[in-house]
């Protein structure tokens, strides 16, 4: 069954540009809910992580993501993002003791 | 170490042969994940590893595929008579006993097979 849903695999914003990534989930009342980056030749990275609390969690590099049980979203956001924020995003969920990805959106960034 | 550590980085294989990836995880790191990442695609979920068991290997594509880890650390995943559909990044991550704190993932093995 599908866990973590991105809706957009392709999305471009201009330099500067403020961004928001979607991410919709279908698994547990009480998610654990992660946004990783992948950059070009580069490894997984852990951006941020939501476990429970605060709905609006703080990660690195400038990004933020808000939770929402009521729409079962976890959107990552940032408010101007710079060229090297080009990469693949991945929401991802845990289920079964395990990590769940989603598809993945790649980021374009015009300059 | 460090961080996650994946060997080769790098590997071509002729279709038919057998393969090895290794994946030494952090030192501590009590979990361990295999998964295959395809041309533009997601990560698509291979095993798990708890300490030396394998709670979990529903991903395994067929039974050309099979992992193996010793002693808590290192990890080897096996790919028998290789197939060019096996061409894939794959993965290794580890994490601590709990897995909702994240993993950490290593740089992966890029595998090519013609």
């Amino acid at each position: 069954a599908q866990s973590v849903t991105q809706p957009d695999i392709h999305i471009t914003v201009s330099e500067g540009a403020s961004l928001e990534l979607r991410c919709n989930y279908s698994y547990g009342a009480t998610p654990y809910l992660f946004w990783y980056v992948q950059s070009p030749g580069q490894g997984l990275q852990l951006l941020l992580k939501y476990f429970s609390g605060d709905t609006l969690v703080q990660g690195i590099k400038g990004f933020e993501a808000e939770f929402k049980r009521s729409q079962s979203s976890f959107n990552l956001r940032k408010p101007s993002v710079h060229w090297s924020d080009a990469a693949e995003y991945f929401c991802a969920v845990v289920r079964d003791d395990k990590i769940i990805f989603g598809k993945g959106t790649r980021l374009h960034i015009l300059p | 170490g460090a961080g996650v550590s994946q060997s080769p980085s790098n590997k071509v294989t002729e279709k038919g042969k057998d393969v090895e990836l290794r994946c030494d995880p952090i030192s501590g790191h009590t979990a361990l994940y295999w998964y295959r990442q395809r041309l533009g695609q997601g990560l698509e979920f291979l095993i798990y590893f708890q300490g030396n068991s394998a709670p979990d290997k529903s991903g395994l594509p067929s039974d050309r595929f099979s992992a193996e880890r010793t002693g808590e650390s290192v990890s080897t995943l096996t790919i028998q008579r290789t197939q060019q559909e096996d061409s894939a990044v794959y993965l290794c991550a580890s994490s601590g006993t709990i897995v909702n704190y994240g993993y950490t993932f290593g740089s992966g093995t890029r595998l090519t097979v013609v």
